[in-house]
């Protein structure tokens, strides 16, 4: 079993729609978690921290859930410009210790 | 902005052949990490840098060597390239105490024949 898993889509959805997708952990003692964005054929880029109390950065909203072991991301009015693939990351204290998920694709379509 | 960039887009090598991938940054990071990208796997830790002349393993360092002379400058060696070589190489710095905000270079592209 993968450390950090997502369900890799597509997830092909209509622009203005609300899309939200999980990623799952199997480490309890993680400590830190992202989701980054990363375009096609481009490195990936730090989207947003998520904290234990969820946060909010415009149309988008993370959360964490401890004890189910699960961080989510939900894009709320989607963009064509959000058509990318977005990587969860987990984290603990040490940095050899950064999981990668392989990604899940969100294609946003007019 | 931080910056990082790397010494190649593409690179087409054979099999044997040594090949060394340059990563540079500027903005004083104390943390260097090279990863490769395979479809389906995402990004895998090869070798990481804390410090200069200081490297830990990742999680999968067999086959690389890693060189950090300077706190700018982080390069992956393959010493002998291989086809299973093949693939994205990214190299990525983060500034000390805060090692999870990691921003990346380009990437290489390497193709193994």
């Amino acid at each position: 079993r993968k450390e950090v898993e997502q369900d890799p889509g597509p997830f092909n959805v209509p622009e203005g729609a609300t899309v939200a997708f999980n990623c799952t952990y199997s480490n309890s003692a993680s400590q830190s978690f992202f989701w980054y964005r990363q375009d096609c054929r481009k490195e990936p880029k730090l989207l947003m921290s998520v904290y234990s109390s969820g946060n909010e950065d415009g149309r988008f909203t993370a959360q964490l859930n401890r004890a189910s072991q699960y961080i989510s991301l939900l894009i709320r009015d989607s963009k064509l410009s959000d058509s990318a693939t977005y990587l969860c990351v987990v984290s603990y204290s040490s940095a050899s210790k950064i999981i990668f998920g392989s990604g899940t694709r969100l294609s946003i379509r007019p | 902005d931080v910056k990082v960039t790397q010494s190649s887009r593409y690179l087409v090598k054979r099999t044997g052949e040594k090949v060394f991938l340059e990563c540079v940054q500027d903005m004083d990071h104390e943390n260097m990490f090279w990863y490769r990208q395979d479809p389906g796997l995402g990004l895998r830790l090869i070798y990481f840098s804390y410090d200069v002349k200081m490297k830990e393993k990742g999680d999968i360092p067999e086959g690389y060597s890693v060189s950090r002379e300077k706190k700018e400058r982080f390069s992956l060696i393959l010493e002998s390239a291989s086809t299973n070589q093949t693939s994205m190489y990214l190299c990525a710095s983060s500034l000390v105490g805060n090692t999870d905000t990691q921003y990346f270079g380009p990437g290489t592209r390497l193709t193994v024949l």
